[in-house]
Order: structure tokens, then sequence, then C-alpha cells
């Protein structure tokens, strides 16, 4: 069974500063993508970025980056130039190309500092 | 991008009642829809994967008679709490993939009393 865990419940970063988030994963599978989505306060999940599994290049969108080690299982989100509207809850998640399933990890709020 | 509605935004009822949430696909279609549920603070955990025409395959824990499933068309899958209890109270929240992307219904706040 695929896994995924952040191990910081909850992180801080000054207005205009970078900021990092952890997740790792496991899985035995071959062909999978990882997500970072951003929950706010109303609940709706935000998809921040996705990185396929098969691609070396690391995702980046704008402000957010991703740090992917395949082979340790690591799938960190950068957040450049923090901004006070960052400020929410930020799940990790595993999909499975063969059942299309999320699996989530235990979510970091993250607090934006003016 | 693609669009998930989900109805109720919100739910109360009395204990012992059911209440259905539907998910809809709004401009494409979902043979796959998924169902979560997130208590406060909490992550989403996965409790069922709905399949048009088909039964919904739970994931192991999930109470499959508490919660039924019905994906009848390829653009809607209802989830029916039966016999609803407080302890079923939560926020659930459903999603279906299109094009290697899920897309997520807005969630339905239910609360049991």
């Amino acid at each position: 069974a695929q896994t995924v865990t952040q191990s910081q419940p909850e992180m801080s970063v000054q207005e205009a500063e970078t900021v990092t988030l952890s997740c790792t994963y496991d899985t035995s599978e071959s062909d999978y993508y990882l997500f970072w989505y951003k929950q706010p306060p109303s609940r709706q999940m935000i998809l921040v970025i996705r990185q396929e599994a098969y691609k070396q290049q690391n995702a980046t969108e704008n402000r957010f980056s991703v740090n992917f080690q395949k082979a340790a299982k690591s799938f960190s989100l950068k957040i450049s130039d923090s901004q006070l509207g960052d400020a929410a809850m930020y799940f990790c998640a595993y999909g499975s190309s063969n059942t299309g399933k999320l699996i989530f990890g235990q979510g970091t709020t993250l607090q934006v500092k003016p | 991008g693609a669009v998930v509605s989900q109805h109720p935004s919100w739910v109360i009822c009395k204990s012992g009642t059911s209440v259905k949430i539907e998910c809809r696909s709004l401009d494409f279609q979902a043979t796959t829809m998924f169902w979560y549920r997130q208590f406060p603070k909490q992550s989403l955990m996965l409790m069922a994967t709905s399949n048009e025409g088909s039964k919904a395959t739970y994931e192991q824990g999930v109470e499959k008679d508490k919660f039924l499933i019905n994906h009848a068309s390829l653009t809607l899958s209802t989830l029916t709490v039966t016999s609803a209890h407080p302890e079923d109270s939560s926020f659930y929240i459903c999603s279906a993939n299109h094009r290697a992307e899920a897309f997520f219904g807005q969630g339905t706040r239910l609360t049991v009393v």
C-alpha cells in the first residue's frame, strides 16, 4: 500500500521569504504522480503543482517549485516570495496511474506573517 | 479546467435519518469518482471509489452499508449516509479525474444532531 508522510504539522514564514514543505512517500508502483494541494479555510482543494514520476525535471509553477528525489521518495514544495494569500493547509498527495486514487499526507498548516 | 459540483454544501440531519450527497462532473464524463472524508484540521481519507455502472470499491474499514454509493451515470455519483449518527458528522469531498488531474467538489459539511 502507498503511504504519504508530511512531518511538519505547522510551518511559519515571513512575507516575501521562502519556505519549504517536506513530503516523503512510499510505493512499489513504477508509474505514478505526485501533487501538492492547497486547502484554504473555504476547504476547496486547489492544485498547486503536479509532478509525473517518470520526469526527472522538477516541476515549477510561478513561485512554486518542487524538489523531486525519486530514489529517496521525497517530494518537497518550495514557495518563494511568500504572500499572505499563501496561508492555508497544504497537502502532499500520491496519485496512482493504475487506479486513479489519491493518497494524502497529514497536511502542513502554513502561516504567513506580515 | 474541468468542474465538479457537489451538493449540498452543508446539511444538518437528525440522528437516525439518511442523507444523500451528490457529486456531478459538469463538463466531462467520469467513469470513476472518489469520495473522501475529512475531520477538522486532518487529512482527506479515501472512503471509496465510485464506478459507473458497477459496485463501488470501499477502502478497508469503511462500512459499505453505512455509506451507500451509486454511480448511475457518467456525470453523477451519490453518497448516502444511512441511519446517520453524530459520529458521522464530518466534511465529505468528492473528486473525479480528467486527463490525469483530479478535480474536487466544494465539499459537504454534514452535521448530525
